[in-house]
């Protein structure tokens, strides 16, 4: 199965700041990566992912992130942070091969923005 | 617009009962999921299934079961519920490992 690692579980940004969260993962094959975003009392939605093709992807809402596959790496960046942005971020992986349906999450990051 | 539904935002239930947790998607999606979210553990897999009739162990299936009678629907059982069920449980569904997987709201269910 794969580990995922988010590094933080909390981020304070003041708005108008870099917003990057870190995400590393396991794997042996080539994953599929992705950023799923929770606002309070709602379900996951789909930030970004990233399956072929160009390592940097980009999503709503301005964000994106960059797969390094020899760091085993999917870290999500935002250039300018919105009071918007306070959620929780999780990172999720699956391998690319075989018939594995399963996704792997991080514990996730609170992001919390200053005013 | 896509959509996951989920019988209940909010259930309390108490000690030894059985609890059903229902799970509607409208996207004719193949696969479908539960999971468990629990502060500072991100989203664990309980169950999952790839056709109607068919289903797969996740990570932490112990106490649970569930139900996939119709493409659309997946239930999640709770044979006799005990107090660390207590949790948030999100349901999702999707078309294949390479696919977003798309969540319902969630049920916070609480057992006292």
């Amino acid at each position: 199965a794969q580990s995922v690692t988010q590094l933080g579980s909390h981020v304070s940004v003041s708005e108008g700041a870099l917003v990057l969260l870190r995400c590393n993962y396991s794997s042996s094959v080539p994953p599929y990566l992705f950023w799923y975003v929770q606002y309070p009392n709602q379900g996951l939605q789909l930030l970004l992912k990233y399956t072929t093709g160009a390592t940097l992807v980009k999503g709503i809402n301005g964000f994106e992130a960059e797969f390094k596959k020899s760091e085993t790496s999917f870290h999500l960046t935002k250039p300018s942070a919105h009071m918007s942005d306070a959620a929780e971020y999780f990172c999720a992986v699956s391998d690319a091969l075989g018939d594995d349906y399963k996704l792997s999450f991080g514990a996730g990051t609170t992001v919390t923005v200053r005013a | 617009d896509v959509k996951v539904t989920q019988s209940s935002r909010y259930l309390v239930k108490r000690t030894g009962e059985k609890v059903f947790l229902e799970c509607v998607q409208d996207m004719d999606h193949e696969n479908m999921f539960w999971y468990r979210q629990d502060p500072g553990l991100g989203l664990r897999l309980i169950y999952f299934s790839y056709d109607v009739k068919m289903k797969e162990k996740g990570d932490i299936p112990e106490g649970y079961s569930v139900s996939r009678e119709k493409k659309e629907r997946f239930s999640l059982i709770l044979e006799s519920a005990s107090t660390n069920q207590t949790s948030m449980y999100l349901c999702a569904s999707n078309l294949g490992p390479s696919y977003e997987q798309y969540f319902g709201p969630g049920t916070r269910l609480t057992v006292t």
